[in-house]
């Protein structure tokens, strides 16, 4: 079974404090980690994706595979980073097809 | 490019009333999914597809049903409403649904409740 973890539901910050979004996941394979993100009033949308081993809005995330882990990292935090980011897993089902299994959410409040 | 697209944006429903949620994708993808999000619980799989034809069940699929008689279109029906089943329901898409690096396509979401 696979599983992801947002220990989180909200998370506040000051603008330009470091922001750390936990996530951890069980998968018994190599799994796909990403994060999505949802702003007010938008649909969700993909963040990154760790394959891709890119920064985004000044956002990364590593995997570490030996604590389970993919945490949203962010140096600085700026007040449009509000919104709620999703950890999501993306594995394969007993027929060979994608599978994505997301966290419960951490709301992220920057608070000016 | 309009991506999916989901109606109604949102829709107050009697219980034990019968709805459909529609959801078309002008991106061809061959996979599609219907996901419900709710506080605290997250985003939970109710049905998917992988191509056209076929359908499968998710983590929560009680009470909802699915077709997929072409690539464009995932209708997911309530054949009779419950208040549980107050939600915001999300359609999303994948390329090929079978990549597992395969990002997610979302819709703009239906905020359902029933009363």
């Amino acid at each position: 079974a696979q599983r992801v973890t947002q220990p989180e539901k909200l998370l506040s910050v000051f603008k330009g404090a470091p922001v750390e979004l936990k996530c951890n996941y069980s998968y018994s394979g190599s799994p796909e980690l990403f994060w999505y993100v949802q702003y007010s009033r938008q649909r969700l949308q993909l963040l990154l994706r760790h394959i891709s081993r890119e920064s985004i809005k000044g956002f990364t995330a590593d995997l570490n595979k030996g604590e389970t882990s993919f945490h949203l990292k962010k140096p600085f935090a700026q007040e449009e980073d509000s919104a709620m980011y999703y950890c999501a897993l993306s594995g394969s089902n007993s027929g060979g097809y994608q599978k994505v299994t997301f966290g419960t959410g951490t709301k992220l409040q920057v608070i000016p | 490019i309009a991506g999916i697209t989901q109606a109604p944006t949102s829709q107050i429903l009697a219980a034990g009333r019968r709805m459909t949620l529609r959801c078309t994708q002008d991106m061809r993808h061959n996979a599609m999914y219907w996901y419900r999000q709710d506080l605290g619980l997250g985003l939970r799989l109710i049905h998917y597809s992988n191509t056209a034809g076929t359908t499968g069940k998710g983590e929560v699929p009680d009470g909802y049903s699915v077709s997929r008689a072409n690539t464009d279109d995932f209708p997911l029906t309530l054949a009779s409403a419950v208040p549980s089943q107050t939600s915001v329901y999300f359609c999303a898409s994948s390329e090929t649904g079978v990549r597992t690096n395969e990002k997610l396509f979302f819709g703009s979401g239906t905020q359902l409740s029933v009363l």
